[in-house]
């Protein structure tokens, strides 16, 4: 079974400040993506980033990007230039690439942006 | 129009009574799935089904039950609500490619 283990429960940093979020996770698959969400206070789940395991190359969307490395199983999100509306949980999940697809998510970063 | 809705938003129920959390979507995606979301422990699979006839239980299914009226609507059922139960959840659509759709959730509480 897949887990995902995300080992800050909460972080803040003042807007404009570069922030990192980690994320571990765990599997026997050799395809699958990985995900960052964003839950703002609307809870709304939303799509922040997506690394499709066999690519090398890290993803990147504007200000977030990840670094994922596959053999430590490690897949951090980097969010550069912070503003306050990036204040939210962030979560990482897993995804199979075949069968049922279950998303596995981790506990959620808890991410405050000062002013 | 949302692609993937939930009703309610918000419930309050009491404890023993039957509860029903409504699913509905216009992505035409066959994958459904019902998540629960608790503070540290984030989002855990209750159901998922591929199709009206193919329903299958997640990690946390026991007191919970699933109906998929048809490709578009997946409703989930609390038989007999208890505090534990008390929970933000989230009903989701997958088009196996890009990943999941999420509704905006109901959060349900158990008095």
């Amino acid at each position: 079974a897949q887990t995902v283990t995300q080992s800050q429960p909460e972080m803040s940093v003042q807007e404009a400040e570069t922030v990192t979020l980690s994320c571990t996770y765990d599997t026997s698959e050799s395809n699958y993506y990985l995900f960052w969400y964003k839950q703002p206070p609307s809870r709304q789940m939303i799509l922040v980033i997506r690394q499709e395991a066999y690519k090398q190359q890290n993803a990147t969307e504007n200000r977030f990007s990840v670094n994922f490395q596959k053999a430590a199983k490690s897949f951090s999100l980097k969010i550069s230039d912070s503003q306050l509306g990036d204040t939210a949980m962030y979560f990482c999940a897993f995804m199979p690439y075949q069968g049922a697809q279950k998303l596995v998510f981790g506990q959620g970063t808890r991410l405050t942006i000062n002013p | 129009d949302a692609d993937v809705t939930q009703t309610p938003r918000n419930r309050i129920t009491k404890t023993g009574k039957r509860i029903m959390l409504e699913c509905s979507q216009t992505k035409g995606h066959d994958r459904m799935y019902w998540y629960r979301q608790d503070p540290g422990l984030g989002l855990r699979l209750i159901y998922y089904s591929f199709d009206v006839k193919d329903i299958n239980k997640g990690e946390i299914s026991d007191g919970y039950s699933v109906s998929r009226q048809a490709q578009a609507k997946f409703s989930l059922s609390l038989e007999s609500a208890i505090p534990n139960q008390t929970a933000l959840y989230f009903c989701a659509t997958n088009d196996r490619l890009y990943g999941y759709t999420f509704g905006s959730g109901t959060r349900l509480t158990v008095v």
